[in-house]
């Protein structure tokens, strides 16, 4: 069975940091590409970052970009997401999610709450 | 970035009806397309990829169709668990973006 766990997520002051972590079991992780989607207090789903299946390739879209860093353990089955330079309006639920080839996400976890709030 | 707009945005509708969501892309996307649903306090859970095609274990009430700019999921005789939100998404390259979602609800 496919699971996918995040963690790390919580309140954080603007302009902080966080990190948020998938623990991935179930299927061959180092084999397919993964993102992280975040839904809004307004319910607005987001795409928020991708990592092919190897590491080597990342995409962002502007919103996140020089500010988030996807990045992955294939040996550990683990996908993360580093968030720095926090604003109120990244506040959402943080999902990671598997993609079936490039067509879409076929796996998504239970998601991780994150709040910027002073 | 293309642009995915979503119609209606909320859906009253009772068991056994059958219900049609549109999703409209601000450019061609060709067939590009997924649909998700998602219950409340729940993940968002794949339906269709690629405009058309279900994905493993959708029940066949469900369908999609379109190609270019214009996009539907058809749900047949709804059933209880069939009411939750659902959201278009584009995967022709990045940023991938999400229509704003229809909320079906129980009539």
């Amino acid at each position: 069975e496919v699971q996918l766990v995040e963690s790390g997520g919580g309140l954080v002051k603007p302009g902080g940091s966080l990190k948020l972590s998938c623990a991935a079991s179930g299927f061959t992780f180092s084999s397919y590409a993964m993102s992280w989607v975040r839904q809004t207090p307004e319910k607005r789903l987001e795409w928020v970052a991708t990592i092919s299946s190897g590491g080597s390739y990342t995409y962002y879209p502007d919103s996140v970009k020089g500010r988030f860093t996807i990045s992955r353990d294939n040996a550990k089955n683990t996908l993360y997401l580093q968030m720095s330079s926090l604003r109120s309006e990244d506040t959402a639920m943080y999902y990671c999610a598997r993609w079936l080839l490039s067509y879409a996400m076929d796996y998504w976890g239970q998601g991780t709450s994150v709040t910027v709030s002073s | 970035d293309i642009q995915m707009t979503q119609s209606p945005a909320s859906l009253s509708a009772s068991v056994g009806e059958t219900v049609t969501i549109t999703c409209r892309a601000s450019e061609n996307i060709y067939s590009y397309l997924a649909w998700y649903q998602q219950k409340q306090g729940k993940s968002p859970q794949l339906l269709v990829y690629n405009a058309k095609t279900l994905a493993e274990g959708v029940p066949s009430r469900f369908s999609g169709s379109g190609s270019g700019t214009q996009f539907s999921l058809k749900i047949n005789s709804l059933q209880p668990e069939d009411f939750g939100s659902y959201y278009c998404q584009h995967h022709y390259g990045t940023p991938y973006t999400f229509g704003g979602g229809t909320k079906l609800e129980i009539k």
